[in-house]
Order: structure tokens, then C-alpha cells, then sequence
């Protein structure tokens, strides 16, 4: 089982840029997480979905959108990258309601 | 509402010395989930133990242990003869039944050679 994949693990933007952040896991889970983790900070939830189809904004959501087309994957998209987007990100899955998350390895974005 | 507070931000210990971590939560539902996840400097974020609200029993597992209170709210995480390998970024988490995560911020572990 490879867990949590997620790519790319380092990108540089330029302010305006877009991206696609990609996130798989093989492990069945409903529950699906992205959160970013600024320098020396703790972790703040993105968006999250508990489903395919269903997807929902989290503490942090501006400047970001997501999709749920499959159990597997979970992109995050970043449009009209800006500077207060630079942070590491990382995607999270988990089984149920009560279960721990299983993190990816996390992207780095630096946004110039 | 759900909080979790890690009061210690950073801590240091000599190698061989033992180090308890305190994480101090709050929620007003009676079934809700407690964790620990350990980040290495190498960045990756690393589950280390689950805990539900109905089960108030110590946890050891080898040089780790877990000590959840209910009756102080607090679900702390001991680390005896502590090891430079144990130099991490440590946080704490609840999970009421069926919603999303909260972290703590984090308390940042150093163990000195």
C-alpha cells in the first residue's frame, strides 16, 4: 500500500499563477483532508470532502477549490497564486467518522 | 466548541531524560477522539495513537505512554529516556464523532545529545 501520494512534493509559482495540487490514496477511505502548514506553524484545514461528490470548505478555503470525482483522488486547485499561499500542504485521508488521518508527504509552494 | 491547547510551545532535554508533553482539550460532546501525531524535521506527519472519550486507560508503547484524564480534560504524552531521534514537532488533535480534526499548535521537542 503507498498510503497518501501526493504530487509535486516542491513547486515554485509566480504571483497570478495556477496550479493543480494531487492527492491519491489506495487505502478505501471516505474522508478526505487539505490542510497547509505555515513556517513554523500548526496545520489549518482547507477544504475536506466525506465522499465522492461531496466536498466542503474548511477554516482556510480563499484562494483555493477542490473536486471529488473518485474515493481515491482529491486535487486542490490553487488559482491566481499569491505570496500568502506560500506553506507546505498536505493532504490527509481517513476511514470513518472516528478514525485517525493518514497523511501525505506534503507539497511545498512558494509563491513569488 | 472544539479546542485543543498545547500550552508548552518548545521544550529541550538532555538525552536519557524523561519529557512530558501536555495537551489540554475541550469539547461539550461526551463521544469525541484524542491523537497524537509526531513531525520529524523531515517533515512528514506520523500517527502515534488514538484514544477515545470512554476509555481511560494508559497507553504504553515502549518508551511512550499516554496518560488521558477526563476529569482535567487533558490527554497528556510522556516519552521516557527520551532519544535524539525523538527531536520532533508533536501535536495533539480531538475528533468529535464524525467531524473534522482540530489541532493543537504543536509543542516543538528537542533532544540534545
Amino acid at each position: 500500500n503507498a498510503g497518501v501520494t501526493q504530487t509535486p512534493k516542491f513547486r515554485i509559482l509566480k504571483i497570478g499563477q495556477s496550479m493543480t495540487l494531487q492527492c491519491t490514496q489506495d487505502m478505501n477511505h471516505n474522508y478526505m483532508y487539505w490542510y497547509r502548514q505555515d513556517p513554523g506553524m500548526g496545520l489549518k484545514l482547507i477544504y475536506y470532502s466525506v465522499g465522492a461528490g461531496i466536498t466542503d470548505k474548511g477554516e482556510v478555503p480563499n484562494g483555493y477549490n477542490v473536486s471529488r470525482s473518485t474515493t481515491e483522488d482529491f486535487p486542490l486547485r490553487l488559482e491566481l497564486a499569491a505570496p500568502s499561499q506560500t506553506s507546505v500542504y498536505f493532504c490527509a485521508s481517513s476511514d470513518a467518522g472516528v478514525s485517525e488521518q493518514y497523511f501525505g508527504p506534503g507539497t511545498r509552494l512558494t509563491v513569488t | 466548541a472544539q479546542k485543543v491547547t498545547q500550552a508548552q510551545t518548545e521544550i529541550s532535554v538532555v538525552e536519557k531524560e524523561d519529557v512530558t508533553l501536555d495537551c489540554v482539550y475541550e469539547t461539550r460532546d461526551t463521544t469525541y477522539y484524542l491523537f497524537w501525531y509526531k513531525q520529524p524535521p523531515s517533515g512528514e506527519l506520523v500517527f502515534l495513537i488514538r484514544r477515545n472519550s470512554f476509555d481511560e486507560q494508559n497507553e504504553i508503547s515502549g518508551r511512550y505512554s499516554w496518560n488521558f484524564q477526563k476529569s482535567t480534560s487533558s490527554f497528556n504524552f510522556t516519552i521516557t529516556a527520551s532519544q535524539v531521534v525523538d527531536s520532533a514537532v508533536y501535536f495533539c488533535a480531538l475528533r468529535n464523532y464524525g467531524q473534522n480534526f482540530v489541532f493543537g499548535p504543536g509543542t516543538r521537542l528537542s533532544v540534545l545529545p
